[in-house]
């Protein structure tokens, strides 16, 4: 079964400054997509950067990157210039490509900016 | 707002009682999902739907639990003789594509 890694149950982070949330996942397939989610506090769960297996370059969207090592089944989300509004659980996700397999999800990193 | 709606929000009921939750996806969404969020731990699923049809149940779907999607439009998560194991938070998804899944703001259940 595919299992998905969030060794770090709280980070914290300065205003302006960048950080870095790890996750790492375990499967046994090579077609698959990664994806972290943003849970803001009592607000709903959002999309924030999506990575497909397949692809070598990593995804970026705005201020959010994504490390993605395929061999090491690595897959870590960077947050440049943080605001305040980035505080929030972050969820790193997996899901298999194929058919209607549905999302595996982490633990969870709640991340806190200091103003 | 055109996002996905749960309702209620929040409900709290006594042990062995029946709740439901409703879910309303995004209009023309055909794929919907519910999935169970346990304080400290991210989201598990429970079932999906692809329009009217139940396609998938996880496990954790215990006989207690039942879902519906009438002519693929909302959805109702209904949980009978409720137990205190049952509190957590319950989201529900919806997607056109298969990567692309859209949140509600979940329905928290307490259990007392």
């Amino acid at each position: 079964a595919q299992t998905v890694t969030q060794s770090q149950p709280e980070m914290s982070v300065q205003e302006a400054e960048t950080v870095t949330l790890s996750c790492t996942y375990d499967t046994s397939e090579s077609d698959y997509y990664l994806f972290w989610y943003k849970q803001p506090p009592s607000r709903q769960m959002i999309l924030v950067i999506r990575q497909e297996a397949y692809k070598q370059q990593n995804a970026t969207e705005n201020r959010f990157s994504v490390n993605f090592q395929k061999a090491a089944k690595s897959f870590s989300l960077k947050i440049s210039d943080s605001q305040l509004g980035d505080a929030a659980m972050y969820f790193c996700a997996y899901r298999f490509n194929s058919g209607n397999t549905p999302l595996v999800f982490g633990k969870g990193t709640r991340l806190s900016v200091i103003a | 707002d055109t996002g996905v709606s749960q309702d209620p929000r929040h409900k709290i009921t006594k042990r062995g009682q029946n709740v439901t939750f409703r879910c309303d996806p995004i209009s023309e969404h055909n794929r919907l999902y519910w999935y169970r969020q346990t304080l400290g731990q991210g989201p598990e699923f429970l079932t999906y739907f692809q329009n009217e049809a139940q396609l998938e149940k996880s496990r954790l779907l215990s006989d207690r639990f039942s879902a519906e999607r009438p002519k693929g439009s909302f959805s109702t998560l209904e949980i009978q003789r409720t137990e205190q194991g049952d509190s957590a938070m319950y989201l529900c998804a919806s997607s056109l594509r298969v990567h692309e899944q859209y949140f509600g703001p979940g329905t928290r259940l307490t259990v007392t």
